[in-house]
């Protein structure tokens, strides 16, 4: 079973700064991992996701993410937030072979303030 | 290009009711995945279906059952409703040989008074 863990339940951060979220799994197999986007009221959005490959992930809005399989994190990062950005973010893990579902931990919530 | 849609968006039900809460899938796609977010928490998994059956259940008592139809959508009911389970119950589909593509729905805000 995977299970993950997000470290920060909030983080406030000032506009045009850079902020990292970050995002801590456990797994005892190989992993595909996400990270999706809630605004008030909404569902979810996906920001980017790691199937393979390149471990440095671009997502939408200026979004990027690394992953690190020896320490088991994913942790998402923005050079520089937005207004906009105020959310909380998911990070979620599946495994590859399908026969887990999609797992998430409890949220971030980013605060941009002006 | 229709995204997940469910219904309805927002519903008030009396503790003991039962509700039944829809989703059509992303067009294209096979498999139905049903999620409970309690407020200020992540999305828990309560089951999912592919070629109408339930594939998948987490950790959610009896009273939560579900069903998918030949046109793949689905439907999730809960019997003898409890305050507990108010929440925002969102449904996410995708295809069965690609479980890296999850299209999640705006949700139905289900209120137990």
């Amino acid at each position: 079973a995977q299970s993950v863990t997000q470290l920060d339940s909030q983080v406030p951060v000032f506009e045009e700064a850079p902020v990292e979220l970050r995002c801590n799994y456990s797994s005892s197999v190989s992993v595909y991992l996400f990270w999706y986007v809630q605004y008030p009221n909404q569902g979810l959005q996906l920001l980017l996701k790691y199937l393979s490959g390149s471990t440095l992930v671009k997502g939408i809005n200026g979004f990027e993410a690394e992953f690190n399989k020896s320490q088991t994190s994913f942790h998402l990062r923005k050079p520089s937030v937005h207004i906009s950005d105020t959310a909380e973010y998911f990070c979620a893990v599946s495994d590859r072979s399908g026969n887990t579902p999609l797992v998430f931990g409890k949220g971030t919530r980013l605060s941009v303030i002006a | 290009d229709a995204g997940v849609t469910q219904s309805p968006t927002h519903l008030i039900k009396t503790r003991g009711q039962q509700v039944t809460l829809r989703c059509s899938p992303k067009s294209g796609h096979d498999t139905v995945s049903w999620y409970q977010q309690a407020l200020g928490q992540g999305p828990q998994f309560i089951f999912q279906y592919y070629e109408e059956e339930e594939r998948q259940r987490g950790n959610f008592p009896d009273r939560f059952s579900g069903h998918q139809f030949p046109n793949y959508s689905s439907e999730l009911n809960v019997n003898a409703l409890l305050l507990g389970d108010s929440a925002l119950y969102l449904c996410a589909s995708s295809l069965i040989r690609k479980n890296y593509g999850y299209t999640f729905g705006s949700g139905t805000r289900l209120t137990v008074v």
